[in-house]
């Protein structure tokens, strides 16, 4: 398995642009998690999607920000509009069901907004 | 409440100096934890976890780890740190209010420099 795929590696976009995020978790992995990371608030959780459905979203920062998953290969995180305070490193990752199984992540995609 | 913390925020050591990273949990039950490495630039991942059996967990590249209930601690620790060791490291474990454990939180990383 290619691991954790996500698009794209890089990101610049203007303040207000809509940007999309992708992720594509491993085969079989029942759990898809996002993260953002930057240095002032190091590595938070966003959501969480369990066989599909969000399970949690509770580290969702505000409205602007959406995440779908609309089927077991492919996940989706936007921001619309977006600010230049949503500058960091967005993670995807992903692990199967149980409490010993660790989660695995994307390489990661770095947002700026300008 | 964070489940799991790191004390050391920025830790510099010169080669082949011992390392030891603290981390505390804060939550009772079934334990189950890890140690992630961020090298720069790159995404996470994972050097070693524990469940149980015997507390002291070896991991890749030499890392290695103490789990000691009676402190709450799940220590990191290698003999003999080297240039590329270089990395930020970062402790994990199931949230306070439990989820069966499928979800983890991290705690705030630890910067390691190791100076050649």
């Amino acid at each position: 398995d290619a691991g954790v795929i996500q698009s794209p590696r890089h990101e610049v976009t203007e303040m207000g642009q809509e940007v999309t995020l992708r992720c594509k978790p491993i085969s079989g992995h029942d759990y898809l998690f996002w993260y953002r990371q930057t240095m002032m608030r190091g590595l938070e959780l966003l959501i969480y999607f369990n066989n599909n459905v969000p399970i949690d979203d509770s580290g969702m920062p505000e409205d602007r920000f959406s995440a779908k998953m609309p089927n077991a290969s492919f996940s989706t995180l936007k921001i619309q509009p977006s600010e230049p305070r949503d500058s960091a490193v967005y993670f995807c990752a992903s692990k199967r069901l149980g409490a010993r199984t660790e989660a695995f992540f994307g390489q990661g995609t770095r947002l700026t907004v300008v | 409440a964070q489940s799991v913390s790191q004390h050391n925020h920025h830790v510099i050591l010169s080669e082949a100096a011992s390392l030891e990273l603290g981390c505390n949990y804060s939550y009772g039950g079934t334990v189950n934890l890890f140690w992630y490495v961020q090298y720069p630039g790159q995404h996470l991942q994972l050097l070693l976890k524990y469940f149980s059996g015997d507390p002291l967990v070896k991991g890749i590249k030499g890392f290695e780890a103490e789990f000691i209930k009676s402190k709450f601690s799940f220590n990191l620790r290698k003999p003999s740190v080297q240039w590329s060791d270089t990395a930020e490291y970062f402790c994990a474990g199931p949230p306070p209010e439990g989820n069966a454990g499928n979800m983890l939180t991290f705690g705030g990383g630890t910067r390691l420099m190791v100076k050649p």
